[in-house]
């Protein structure tokens, strides 16, 4: 079955950086795009952007513009969101999910990793 | 951005009885528009694509309608394992936008 692992709760210092994995397996990764989408304790869903695993382009949120990176490698099925500059409001958990469509830009998602989440504490 | 406003915020129901579930977006996304359910601690989880078509193994008690700015998620007869919050999201246009969510609670 389509399945998407995440790697696991990561714990970093203000300014520091972060770099959250998601292995997919089950479908032919290059088929489909993958969202990252991120929630605040308590809070909604907040798209973060896309990238296509077929041609590596990107669409990022303006607000994270700057301060995000989403890369794929295609030899190990997996999908990349590193975040910069990290602030305590970008304490959240992180959830990659996949396009709901075969190659196709802007997409339902379907499905969700389980999540990572991301501690931002000095 | 295309902003996705959802109403009411929280929503009390009776098991056994029917809830609906507004989501209007600040301009036309034609059919283009998602629902997900999502319990606590729990990863979210499709319901409804293309405003009306249930995902796999969606239980038909579930239905969305409507299209351009109006959309509406139908639960009949509310069963003790949909009471959860219930996120709509567009997918017209980059950026994709969520919206702030509802809260289905047992009365």
């Amino acid at each position: 079955q389509v399945q998407l692992v995440q790697s696991g709760a990561e714990v970093k210092k203000p300014g520091a950086s972060v770099k959250v994995s998601c292995k997919a397996s089950g479908y032919t990764f290059t088929s489909y795009g993958i969202s990252w989408v991120r929630q605040a304790p308590g809070q909604g869903l907040e798209w973060m952007g896309w990238i296509s695993s077929y041609t590596g382009d990107t669409k990022y949120a303006q607000r994270l513009q700057g301060r995000v990176t989403m890369t794929t490698d295609t030899s190990t099925r997996t999908a990349y969101m590193e975040l910069r500059s990290l602030r305590s409001d970008d304490t959240a958990m992180y959830y990659c999910a996949r396009d709901g469509r075969f190659i196709a830009n802007l997409n339902w998602l379907d499905p969700w990793g389980q999540g990572t989440l991301v501690t931002v504490s000095s | 951005e295309i902003v996705m406003t959802q109403s009411p915020a929280t929503l009390s129901v009776s098991p056994g009885e029917g809830a609906t579930l507004s989501c209007r977006a600040s301009q036309s996304v034609s059919s283009n528009l998602a629902w997900y359910q999502q319990k606590p601690g729990q990863t979210p989880r499709l319901l409804i694509y293309g405003a009306s078509t249930r995902a796999t193994g969606i239980p038909p008690r579930f239905s969305g309608s409507g299209s351009g700015t109006e959309f509406t998620l139908t639960i009949t007869s509310l069963q003790s394992e949909d009471f959860a919050v219930y996120y709509c999201q567009h997918y017209n246009s980059w950026p994709l936008t969520f919206g702030g969510g509802t809260k289905v609670e047992i009365k």
